[in-house]
């Protein structure tokens, strides 16, 4: 079955770029089946869909996140990666990466699996 | 953006009761809604998708129903497991996921 596993600095500093790499096991990414997503969570709050990409490079980001967002996809990897940019303390999270299947009615359908999460803190 | 409301944001029960949750969108999403359940400490993890279809593993006593912009998760009777916070996710918007914000099961 498929796994998937977020890795990357747990503090980050203000003004600075949040990078992470999520590292898929037990299937390909470039099946070309499933979209691959970005989520995070703030302690104690909800969930916030950051953006998501395809094996083929096309991308699509929160608008409130988009200007500052870059996520890419290294299929000899197996990986995908999330860049936020300029980051404040307001992006403490945990960020989670998680597979959504394509499906023909709506275009993409929920989330699973999800990776176990890593929790990032912009702190100087 | 479509906008997910959850209610009631806590809700008390007792083992063995049944736990109906709600879940409203600001605009039509069709049949394209999942409920995930979260525990302390862990990822959400899938239950229902589409509204009303149990995810792989999932319980008989988890059901899901509704369309449009009113869904409900019903819990048949409760188990010691099934206390935790119990999102909904709106995919009918495919340029825009968003999630409701929570319903926190507890013991009553």
């Amino acid at each position: 079955q498929v796994q998937l596993q977020e890795s990357g600095p747990g503090l980050v500093k203000p003004s600075q770029t949040l990078s992470l790499t999520c590292t898929v096991s037990g299937g390909s990414i470039s099946s070309g089946s499933y979209y691959w997503s970005w989520i995070r969570q703030p302690a104690g709050k909800g969930l916030e869909w950051i953006g998501r990409i395809y094996t083929s490079g096309s991308t699509n980001y929160n608008p409130s996140l988009k200007s500052r967002v870059t996520i890419s996809v290294d299929t000899s990897k197996n990986q995908f990666s999330l860049k936020l940019s300029s980051v404040t303390a307001a992006d403490t999270a945990v960020y989670y990466c998680a597979r959504a299947a394509i499906i023909a009615a709506a275009g993409i359908g929920p989330f699973d699996p999800w990776g176990q999460g890593t929790l990032v803190t912009v702190s100087s | 953006e479509i906008v997910m409301t959850q209610s009631p944001a806590t809700l008390s029960v007792s083992p063995g009761e049944r736990a109906t949750l709600s879940c409203r969108a600001s605009q039509s999403v069709s049949s394209n809604l999942a409920w995930y359940q979260q525990k302390p400490g862990q990822a959400p993890r899938l239950l229902i998708y589409g509204a009303s279809t149990r995810a792989t593993g999932i319980p008989a006593r988890f059901s899901g129903s509704g369309s449009g912009t009113e869904f409900t998760l019903t819990i048949s009777s409760l188990q010691s497991e099934d206390f935790a916070v119990y999102y909904c996710q709106q995919y009918n918007n495919w340029r825009g996921l968003t999630f409701g914000g929570g319903t926190k099961v507890e013991i009553k």
